[in-house]
């Protein structure tokens, strides 16, 4: 079956480092995406990685290793506004992709 | 960035009632368009894929019947909950790809339905 793990709940510190991570068993792999959802919204797009290694973009950085199935999203200085869920999903094919059930991520003053 | 809108962005209907959701991109052309579900505390479903001037294609377990998606243009998609009921309620998202990039998903707002 296809499947893909992430932590249900992570707590951290205003200004902290926090790592969320990700696995996942797909039949296909076309890329794995980051996304983060405030309660009641729809995602908004973070990261894109389909190739091994760490994307950086600002505070928020990803990485993938394709062999291992294992994803994190990397989220430096944390600020009270990044309390919220983060989906990890795979896109197994064209026109087909998979989402976690989500971190909900607290930050804490 | 590319915007996706969804309309409405809440509603309530009576049990038996339809309900039409509308998904534009408002700013570029979407060949594709996606319609998910998600219950509180829960991940993204997808429900069915649209592509722009054919049928759409349903994931296992999902009524086509029921729900019933029109893709008539290139910013345009709606969908059709049929005959409510109180277990359709839920989170309606839908997203559309850009077909510049191909890969990223922009999603709407989301549509709350609640159905009493």
């Amino acid at each position: 079956g296809q499947n893909i793990d992430q932590p249900t709940e992570m707590t951290a510190t205003e200004g902290a480092i926090v790592q969320i991570n990700c696995t996942y068993q797909t039949s296909g792999f076309n890329g794995l995406f980051w996304y983060q959802q405030h309660a009641g919204e729809a995602p908004t797009f973070l990261s894109y990685n389909v190739l091994d290694g760490l994307e950086e973009k600002g505070r928020f950085s990803s990485f993938l290793s394709r062999s291992k199935g294992y994803s994190y999203l990397l989220l430096k200085e944390l600020q009270m506004k990044d309390s919220a869920s983060y989906l990890c999903a795979v896109s197994t094919g064209t026109y087909k992709y998979i989402f976690g059930t989500g971190t909900r991520l607290k930050v804490l003053a | 960035g590319a915007v996706v809108s969804q309309h409405p962005s809440r509603v309530i209907c009576k049990s038996g009632t339809s309900v039409k959701i509308e998904c534009r991109s408002l700013d570029f052309q979407a060949t594709t368009m996606f319609w998910y579900r998600q219950f509180p505390k829960q991940s993204l479903m997808l429900m069915a894929t649209s592509n722009e001037g054919s049928k759409a294609t349903y994931e296992q377990g999902v009524e086509k019947d029921k729900f019933l998606i029109n893709h008539a243009s290139l910013t345009l998609s709606t969908l059709t909950v049929t005959s409510a009921h109180p277990e359709d309620s839920s989170f309606y998202i839908c997203s559309a790809l850009d077909r510049e990039t191909s890969y990223e998903q922009y999603f709407g707002p989301g549509t709350r339905l609640t159905v009493t």
